[in-house]
């Protein structure tokens, strides 16, 4: 069974381009977090989805950031025209469709750079 | 308020020490409160949780105790060993799903 499933791993961006970051969920998982870890800081939660649904997007900058779970494929985090502040490492967490407050299973994160 | 305070942000302990981090938090929605584990270029990988119907929880060699009165709760790792050495994470949850929200990490490094 494989873990969640983010990339890629390392993306480097000049700045005012766009960064895609993908995140396949465990399988039988329906539930998507997406976290931000600024360099030598904890994990800021940004977004929670669910497919087809944006469940709570408070933590998301309000310009430049976008994220979707679409019925099929991966999770995206979507940031447009990204500044040098965007460097950071995302992360996307996955839960499974019964109940709150279970597990969260982390992947490896993308390690965003712009330079 | 939705912050978990942690602390120290750095620790160091000799192979065979105990090492205790702690955390408190603020909102008494919450009612999971996992740790966090995590290695340089990985992500974090649960080690530990309780909820706040026990004081304690033990899983081999890492204990949480939980103190609901003083919204406080730790995580002790016994005869700490050089491959402990990592960032730990306390988190927290309830009111939002499973959203976490996490504490600032601590350091911790074991010496050989």
């Amino acid at each position: 069974n494989a873990g969640v499933m983010q990339n890629p791993r390392h993306l480097v961006r000049r700045r005012g381009q766009e960064a895609r970051l993908r995140c396949s969920p465990m399988k039988g998982h329906s539930h998507v977090y997406w976290y931000r870890q600024l360099p030598e800081e904890g994990l800021k939660f940004m977004v929670y989805l669910q497919k087809e649904n944006i469940i709570d997007e408070s933590g998301m900058p309000k310009e430049r950031f976008s994220a979707e779970f679409p019925k099929e494929g991966p999770s995206i985090l979507r940031i447009q025209q990204v500044v040098r502040g965007d460097s950071a490492a995302y992360f996307c967490a996955s839960s499974p469709l019964w109940g709150a407050r279970t597990e969260a299973f982390f992947g490896q994160g993308t390690r965003l750079t712009v330079v | 308020q939705q912050q978990v305070k942690q602390s120290p942000q750095s620790l160091i302990v000799q192979k065979g020490g105990i090492s205790i981090i702690n955390c408190a938090y603020e909102n008494t929605a919450f009612d999971y409160f996992p740790w966090y584990q995590q290695f340089p270029g990985k992500g974090p990988a649960l080690l530990i949780a309780i909820r706040p119907d026990v004081s304690e929880k033990k899983e081999g060699r890492f204990t949480i105790s939980f103190n609901k009165s003083a919204k406080q709760f730790s995580l002790h790792i016994m005869d700490s060993q050089p491959g402990d050495s990592a960032t730990y994470f306390c988190a927290a949850s309830g009111d939002s799903g499973s959203r976490l929200t996490f504490g600032e990490g601590t350091q911790l490094t074991v010496n050989p």
